[in-house]
């Protein structure tokens, strides 16, 4: 089955730039979606096909995806942004189809 | 406003059933896959299962293969997963999502309903 890899955790300063990083083996082949996860609450879409945003999702948010590593960038964090993040793509020949990142928690200083 | 109401959770023993359903609304639902994601307490998102719009194509993850079987009825807007031989790591929060297709992201996620399997 294909294996996505995020750090754990990432810990930035308010008005810091937070990265998060997704490793799979060449998913720049692939469209990688990128999901935010506060306690208790439903994940929400902030970046899909490696780089385009939602409506509603402020442009501090992008991303990028080549060879074996996708990345979101937060630009600006606000205390808001913590929460946990999920990487995500969708595999034709993988089982299971559809492949969750580990998670990162991102923690806002 | 796209809505996606998940309902039908609750305590069940090992080997028992569940159905679970999801009212969607705000949208064109006969126009969307669907799928249904859970999460373990305290754990990572894991996908379950998906349903093509019409419900031509349908996939399931290895772990709930045989035992669940995912469904839809456009005329009523709804979408459901019948959960048979449940066991305990059935145990998670679930969520029913629509994606446009298959290789598109999960655009919007109900509130989830949590199923717990335990004696």
């Amino acid at each position: 089955s294909y294996v996505l890899t995020q750090p754990p955790s990432v810990s930035v300063a308010p008005g810091q730039t937070a990265r998060i990083t997704c490793g799979g083996n060449n998913i720049g082949s692939k469209s990688v979606h990128w999901y935010q996860q506060k306690p208790g609450q439903a994940p929400v879409l902030v970046v899909y096909d490696d780089s385009d945003r939602p409506s509603g999702i402020p442009e501090r948010f992008s991303g990028s995806n080549s060879g074996n590593t996708a990345t979101l960038t937060i630009s600006r964090v606000e205390a808001g942004d913590e929460a946990d993040y999920y990487c995500q793509v969708w595999d034709s020949s993988s089982d299971p189809l559809y492949v969750f990142g580990t998670g990162t928690k991102v923690t806002v200083l | 406003e796209v809505q996606l109401v998940e309902s039908g959770g609750g305590l069940v023993q090992p080997g028992g059933s569940l159905r679970l359903s999801c009212a969607a609304s705000g949208f064109t639902f006969s126009s969307y896959s669907m799928n249904w994601v859970r999460q373990a307490p305290g754990k990572g998102l894991e996908w379950v299962s998906y349903i093509s719009s019409s419900s031509s194509t349908i996939y399931y993850a290895d772990s709930v293969k045989g035992r669940f079987t995912i469904s839809r009825d456009n005329a009523k807007n709804s979408l459901y997963l019948q959960m048979n031989s449940l066991r305990d790591e059935d145990t998670a929060v679930y969520y029913c999502a629509r994606a446009l297709v298959a290789v598109a992201g999960l655009d919007y996620w109900g509130q989830g309903t949590l199923v717990t399997v335990s004696s």
